[in-house]
């Protein structure tokens, strides 16, 4: 078993959709969870940043954890084709065991206009 | 734009050969990290630099070495290619533990 699960997709919706993506994985000692999003053939990009338990919102973007569940989540509201690229969740128990940030596969996002 | 740039953009090479892979980390940053992305693996933890002495090692082969120097660039050198060894290679640096910040890449293609 991966440490860390994320469904490739591809996931496609309309513009203006709410996309949800998520993200589960099996070390209890993460405590960083982040997202990035990833461009066809650019480097990944930091979305959303979050420690511990809780949700984060930063303009259309919301990220949540759920650590009970081993669960993140990333939600984009009133989505853009703008917001079409590969979208990776990574998480870390920095200073613990595993001290590295582990990357899900990605899912890839298709916002058709 | 992350503030760390990778160079070369693209390296076309035969099997058997060795190349090298350049990074400058963003400015101010002491942490270096080195990732593979292939199709069917994904984003890959190779190495990682923090201020020119390793500090943690992911599934590098061992064909495979990097380096940090004294001015905080660093370079990852690949020999005795390998057609798996497609791929694209990315740099990232970190202000501290939690957060990386990606460069754009080098796209490596053996042929």
């Amino acid at each position: 078993q991966k440490e860390v699960e994320q469904d490739p997709g591809p996931l496609s919706v309309p513009e203006g959709a709410i996309v949800s993506l998520n993200c589960t994985y099996s070390n209890s000692a993460f405590q960083y969870f982040m997202w990035y999003r990833q461009y066809s053939r650019k480097g990944p990009e930091l979305l959303m940043y979050t420690y511990s338990s809780g949700n984060k919102e930063d303009g259309r973007f919301t990220a949540q954890v759920d650590k009970s569940s081993k669960y993140i989540s990333l939600f984009i509201r009133d989505s853009q084709p703008s917001d079409s690229a590969t979208y990776l969740c990574a998480m870390s128990d920095y200073g613990g065991a595993t001290n590295k940030l582990i990357f899900g596969t990605g899912t890839l996002l298709a916002v058709q206009p | 734009d992350s503030g760390v740039t990778q160079t070369p953009k693209h390296l076309i090479t035969a099997t058997g050969q060795r190349v090298t892979l350049r990074c400058s980390p963003r400015s101010g940053d002491l942490s270096v990290y080195w990732y593979q992305q292939s199709l069917d693996q994904g984003l890959q933890f190779l190495i990682q630099y923090y201020n020119g002495e390793e500090r943690a090692k992911g599934n590098i082969l061992e064909r495979f070495s990097a380096q940090q120097f004294p001015d905080l660039h660093s370079e990852l050198n690949l020999s005795s290619l390998e057609l798996g060894d497609s791929a694209l290679y990315f740099c990232a640096s970190s202000p501290r533990q939690d957060t990386q910040y990606f460069g754009p890449g080098t796209r490596l293609t053996v042929l």
